[in-house]
């Protein structure tokens, strides 16, 4: 596709239940990020993919949080057991892996905004 | 860890000025620094991308500048329209690892008609 695509765009979640949000990257793009922006602050890091191998996931903030993207493409981050203080946007982003210029940009989606009741 | 900080934290000014945004950052060791534009209940959109080996960046109304050892990045903004409100975000990315990027806090500028 043209761009970094995400869904659903809005989440409502009664506390305690299991979500699962998508993203789909640029086509090609082997690197995939997923980052949480909680209102009024800047996104802070959660995970990191290169390809279907997860790297770093020292961002995620409890082993509630699960990341995958099997096939190297489309990821999903699942939350399990949400909580209130899990209520934030969840963005996703894509880039090239390329040693210098173009390749390092980080391409971002719309996000998905999570309400957990 | 990396700290960014955005001065100011909101803006105001006339249609048609001028005007400058600042980003700061504690670890000078980056690979580069990426400024976004966020409109309310958006995703972000990257305006501008410099390497640290760069000095700046343009790109239309819009000039980034860098000084990586004092660790400072202003983005310029000339003649300013009201389509340029909106949450402008700094990231700089690591040099190491996954490269992930640390952000500030953002400015929100509103330009008056």
């Amino acid at each position: 596709g043209a761009g970094v695509s995400q869904s659903p765009r809005y989440k409502v979640a009664k506390r305690g239940q299991d979500v699962a949000l998508r993203c789909d990257p640029i086509s090609g793009h082997v690197s995939l990020f997923w980052y949480q922006q909680a209102l009024g602050q800047g996104p802070e890091f959660l995970t990191y993919f290169q390809n279907e191998a997860q790297l770093d996931k020292s961002g995620l903030p409890s082993d509630r949080f699960f990341a995958e993207r099997p096939e190297g493409s489309v990821s999903t981050l699942k939350i399990q057991r949400t909580q209130q203080e899990d209520s934030a946007v969840y963005l996703c982003a894509s880039k090239q892996v390329g040693a210098s210029g173009r390749g390092n940009e980080q391409f971002f989606g719309p996000g998905t905004r999570l309400t957990v009741l | 860890k990396q700290e960014v900080t955005q001065i100011p934290a909101a803006l105001s000014v006339p249609e048609g000025e001028n005007l400058v945004l600042n980003c700061s950052f504690t670890d000078s060791a980056i690979y580069n620094l990426q400024w976004f534009r966020q409109d309310p209940g958006k995703g972000l959109t990257s305006l501008l991308l410099i390497q640290s080996s760069q000095r700046e960046q343009t790109s239309g109304r819009l000039n980034a500048s860098l000084d990586k050892s004092s660790g400072r990045s202003t983005l310029y903004i000339a003649a300013s329209q009201p389509g340029d409100s909106a949450t402008y975000l700094c990231a700089v990315g690591g040099e190491t690892g996954a490269n992930n990027l640390f952000f500030g806090t953002g400015t929100r500028l509103t330009v008056i008609p």
